[in-house]
Order: C-alpha cells, then structure tokens, then sequence
C-alpha cells in the first residue's frame, strides 16, 4: 500500500484479555517503531526495530507487552491481560532512509 | 532522555508569528518536527541535522544549534491550517529511537 497500515483501527476489550495489534509498514522501510498516545499526552516510545538488528525494548512498559516483525515487513505488538492503564491509541511509524518517519493512523484500544 | 518543549500551548490570531523551541540535555545528531492534527497521525514537517542547519518551506522554517543542542521552529504568518500539536524528536547517534517531545499545542484564531 501507498502508506502504513495499522490494524484493527478500534478495540474494545475487557480487562485480563489479550490483544493484537498489527502494523503493515511502507514497502521497502526498514526501520519500524512503535508509540503509545495516551489522550492529549505526547508520544511514548514502545519498540524500535531496525533491520536484523535485535529490536530496542527499552520502551516497553511491563513484560505483558512484546512485539515482534516477521520478515522485516508486518509487525504484531501483543499485550497481554490487558489493564485499564493500557487504554490509547497505539501508533505505529516505518522510516524512510531519509530519516523521515511515516505514521499509520494508529490502532485505539479500549481496556474496560 | 525526552527532549523538553517551550511553550507548552500558545494561541495566536491567523497572520502573527509563533516561535517553538526544543533543546536536549545530550548532544544531538539530528532534530525532527511533526505536526499532528486532532485525531489524525502525526505528520513529518522537516529533519536538521547537525552543523547548524537551517530548513524552510512556505512560512514554516526551523533551525538547529547543536553548540546549544536546541532547535526552534518558525511559523510565520500563521495560518488557520497551521494548528495542531508539534512535536520534535532527537537523535543522538543517528541509528537509535526517535525520541519526542512533550509537543506544544498551537491554536490559531481568525
């Protein structure tokens, strides 16, 4: 596709439930990240990955988090027992070798 | 280490100037603006890197000192489609994370 992809672009789930997120990045980036959006706050690095290279998690916020790109391509980040605190919108970006970041429209769950 | 942004908000009539400032506690690599409108995704503005660059298109330019490890974003004769939350983002190395800013609101009026 001509941008990136983030599916599913809405999720309702109950507390304690598992979610996936997924992220079909433009064609040809490399580069990968993951943010999280809470309501009116900024962007919260989750999880970069760049080529082969092993991905940066550094900014993941509890091990019920984990992420993972097959291929160099999709990326799925799973969230495990889901809590309130998790409800936002997940945003997920591909970088041009440019440098440039291309956002997707993000993916907004909601942990009730 | 996030980069920290001046001012948090500002409000201006359609036609006055806004400066945006983002300056880090690390050396810089290169310095990022996005522009993010209410519910949509973030949008690239422009990147500098380091060696005191300076980038513009139209009314919208912005500036690097990485002496100061800051940069600044002009908006000039500002335009009603000009509002959103603006964020930097830094690199130290050039191949880690991007890091952003907590972004500044900007609300342009008629």
């Amino acid at each position: 596709g001509a941008g990136v992809s983030q599916s599913p672009s809405n999720k309702v789930t109950e507390k304690g439930k598992d979610v996936e997120l997924r992220c079909d990045p433009i064609s040809g980036h490399t580069a990968l990240y993951w943010y999280r959006q809470s309501l009116g706050q900024g962007l919260e690095f989750l999880i970069y990955f760049q080529g082969n290279s092993a991905p940066d998690k550094s900014g993941l916020p509890s091990d019920r988090f984990s992420a993972e790109r097959t291929g160099g391509s999709v990326s799925t980040l799973t969230i495990q027992r889901t809590q309130q605190e998790d409800s936002a919108v997940y945003l997920c970006a591909s970088r041009r070798n440019t440098g440039e970041l291309f956002f997707g429209e993000g993916s907004r769950l909601t942990v009730l | 280490q996030q980069p920290v942004q001046s001012p948090q908000a500002v409000i201006l009539r359609e036609g006055e100037d806004a400066v945006i400032n983002c300056s880090s506690s690390k050396a810089l690599y290169s310095v990022h603006w996005y522009r993010q409108k209410h519910g949509e995704a973030p949008v690239f503005l422009m990147i500098l890197l380091k060696g005191g660059e300076q980038k513009g298109h139209e009314k919208i330019s912005a500036s690097f000192n990485e002496k100061k490890q800051q940069s600044s974003l002009y908006l000039t004769a500002s335009q009603l489609s000009y509002s959103g939350t603006y964020f930097c983002g830094t690199l130290t190395t050039g191949r880690e994370k991007l890091t952003f800013g907590t972004g500044t609101r900007l609300t342009i009026i008629p």
